[in-house]
């Protein structure tokens, strides 16, 4: 069985704080998925990544896929109230294993960001 | 807009009666999941249906729980005889292709409480 340990589980910061959130596993994955999740919808992805050392940004979110693709993080510059949200991470397993096609989700770090 | 739609979106129920969930993927797309979602908390994978292939259906927490996809399209997650613990959010997502890099679009829930 695969594991996502996902951290802080939860962050309140003031408006333009910089923050990061870890996910780490001893599995490795073929990829790793973030997603955040507004009350009473369902999560909507933010990246994908699947090369082990990739980094990726999006706008003031920056995304990094460890070197052995056990890990990832987020990292968010400046962060705005509307930030504010639960985040999520999934790794979906690989290729001829049996959590291939699946993905498996971190506990989750709700985000709060005061004005 | 042709997003994944779920029914009903709340449903409460009393101990020991049976429920069922709906699920309307995206059209075309040929893998469909269902999650559990406890308050706050990450996604735990329940069932897992890829083209015509067997269902994984290695997350089922028990027996009480079951899902079938007809047509390829649109899947019921039953629940017999519930359970208090059985309160969560029933997330539904359907995927492309089931490749690494497709994503996979989540319905907004389906929010199960059970008295």
């Amino acid at each position: 069985t695969q594991l996502l340990e996902q951290s802080p589980q939860f962050l309140s910061i003031q408006e333009g704080e910089n923050l990061t959130v870890y996910c780490n596993s001893s599995s490795v994955f073929s990829s790793l998925q973030w997603y955040r999740q507004e009350p009473g919808e369902g999560p909507v992805l933010l990246v994908t990544v699947v090369t082990g050392g990739e980094v990726k940004k999006l706008k003031r979110l920056t995304f990094q896929f460890g070197d052995a693709r056990k890990d990832s993080s987020l990292h968010i510059t400046a962060a705005q109230p509307g930030d504010t949200g639960l985040y999520l991470c999934a790794g979906e397993g690989e290729a001829g294993g049996t959590s291939y096609g699946k993905l498996t989700f971190g506990q989750g770090t709700i985000l709060t960001v005061h004005p | 807009g042709a997003g994944v739609s779920q029914s009903p979106s709340n449903k409460v129920t009393e101990k020991g009666k049976d429920v069922e969930l709906r699920c309307d993927p995206i059209s075309g797309h040929t893998a469909l999941y269902w999650y559990r979602q406890s308050l706050g908390q990450g996604l735990e994978f329940l069932i897992y249906f890829q083209g015509n292939s067997a269902p994984d259906k290695s997350g089922l927490p028990s027996d009480r729980f079951s899902a079938e996809r007809t047509g390829g399209s649109v899947s019921t997650l039953t629940i017999q005889r519930t359970q208090q613990e059985d309160s969560a959010v029933y997330l539904c997502a359907s995927r492309g292709s089931g490749g690494r890099t497709d994503t996979q679009y989540f319905g907004p829930g389906t929010r199960l409480t059970v008295l």
